[in-house]
């Protein structure tokens, strides 16, 4: 069963850091680029950040170029975004999601079920 | 970069048939044939509908349509069913810097 699930999600002061993580499992992550993407509650998706399949290109949105670092692991077929300098508007649910493609990829598929960054003193 | 347009919400009886309107500029829809369409019930994780304009993934009722013409793309839900009942989002590749941009949401309802 193809499957990502998303963890590290939780409650964060303003300006401080959470790392979240994406695990992979049944199928070949590294055929496969993955982003970020998430959705402020009851709002819209935002594409967050990207990187491909060999971590040789990585890109952001605006909003969080310079806070926000992508990684991945494909040896323990996981995904990573460290988040830094937080703001009460990064509060959102984090899915991640794969993009079958040696480069972007031009769609999302598969997705996980999310995990909720609430950003709040 | 800015949303794409959709429209807010849109509904239909079952049996009819609902499009989706999509808009954008030359730097994304216009740009390229990259547009994806996801539905999303409550609480749930989006669903990949359409892909590359038009084209369905496995297990995808042919019931969902995709085109594009010029800046505009959009999605056609035909023989509309009350699963169907959800909200939807358009993407488009946007380029090497913005890289993608997601559209504004559209709630659907079956009457």
């Amino acid at each position: 069963e193809v499957q990502l699930v998303e963890s590290g999600g939780g409650l964060v002061q303003p300006g401080r850091s959470l790392r979240l993580s994406c695990a992979a499992s049944g199928f070949t992550f590294d055929d496969y680029a993955m982003h970020w993407v998430r959705q402020a509650p009851g709002k819209g998706l935002e594409w967050v950040s990207g990187i491909s399949w060999n971590s040789g290109s990585i890109g952001y949105a605006d909003s969080v170029k310079g806070r926000f670092t992508i990684s991945r692991d494909n040896a323990k077929n996981s995904l990573y975004l460290q988040m830094n300098s937080l703001r009460a508007e990064d509060t959102a649910l984090y899915y991640c999601a794969g993009a079958y493609s040696s480069s972007w990829g031009n769609w999302f598929d598969p997705w996980g079920q999310g995990t909720l960054v609430t950003v709040s003193s | 970069q800015s949303a794409l347009t959709q429209p807010r919400s849109v509904s239909g009886s079952p049996g009819q048939s609902v499009t989706i309107s999509c808009t954008g500029t030359s730097s994304d829809v216009g740009g390229y044939n990259y547009v994806s369409w996801y539905q999303q019930h409550p609480g749930k994780a989006p669903k990949l509908m359409i892909y590359d304009v038009s084209k369905r993934p496995s297990g995808v009722p042919d019931r969902f349509s995709g085109s594009k013409s010029g800046n505009t793309a959009s999605l056609t839900i035909s023989g509309l069913q009350a699963e169907d009942e959800a909200d939807y989002y358009c993407c488009s590749y946007a380029g090497s810097y913005t890289l993608y941009v997601f559209g504004t949401g559209t709630k659907v309802t079956v009457l």
